[in-house]
């Protein structure tokens, strides 16, 4: 069966550092470029960052650049986010996503994690 | 870069059709084929219900179907079920700086 499962999220204070991992089973991982999107309490979906198969390529979003690091171990079949400075804007469920196969953009997302949530707060 | 417009919400009785829209701009929408729809119940993850536009993924009820027309995406449902309740996401490429785009979702009541 393929499946990502999402971890590493929990409660922390402003300014702190927390790092996410995927699990990815039941696919080749290392041929799929992967997503990380998050969901804010009661709000819409928002792109974090992108991770092309082999690590060549990455993007983030204007609103976590500089402090996030997104990267993956396909020897590991997993994906990570690393977050820094964390920010109570950053409070959300936080989703792993592949990437479509052969897609020629990002966008077209077929597998999704259940989320795990990040919540910032003093 | 903003999110895509998107209504808040739409509803419809069962059997009815429904059609949300989704506007961006030339940078995303209208530039590029590659328009995704999410599908996302309550507590739960999204689900693609639609990509590349047009295309739909096995398992996907031919009920759903998009398009396009300049600088707006539309995900229409046909035969409305009372499962097709939920909220809905637009997701645009936007170019190599701002690489993905989704809209701000619509909820669909099913009357």
């Amino acid at each position: 069966e393929v499946q990502l499962v999402e971890s590493g999220g929990g409660l922390v204070k402003p300014g702190e550092s927390l790092r996410l991992s995927c699990a990815a089973s039941g696919f080749t991982f290392s041929g799929y470029s992967m997503n990380w999107v998050r969901q804010a309490p009661g709000k819409g979906l928002e792109w974090v960052s992108s991770i092309s198969s082999s690590s060549s390529f990455i993007y983030y979003a204007d609103s976590v650049k500089g402090r996030f690091t997104i990267s993956r171990d396909n020897a590991k079949n997993s994906l990570y986010l690393q977050m820094n400075n964390l920010r109570v804007e950053d409070t959300a469920v936080y989703y792993c996503a592949r990437v479509g196969y052969g897609s020629g953009s990002y966008v077209h997302m077929d597998v999704w994690g259940k989320g795990t949530t990040v919540t910032v707060s003093s | 870069q903003s999110a895509l417009t998107q209504p808040r919400s739409v509803s419809g009785s069962p059997g009815q059709s429904v059609t949300v829209s989704c506007t961006g701009t030339s940078s995303d929408v209208g530039g590029y084929n590659y328009v995704s729809w999410y599908q996302q119940h309550p507590g739960k993850a999204p689900k693609v219900m639609i990509y590349d536009v047009t295309k739909r993924p096995s398992g996907v009820p031919d009920r759903f179907s998009g398009s396009k027309s300049g600088n707006t995406a539309s995900l229409t449902i046909s035969g409305l079920q009372a499962e097709d309740e939920a909220d809905y996401y637009c997701c645009s490429y936007a170019g190599s700086y701002s690489l993905v785009l989704f809209g701000g979702g619509t909820k669909l009541t099913v009357l």
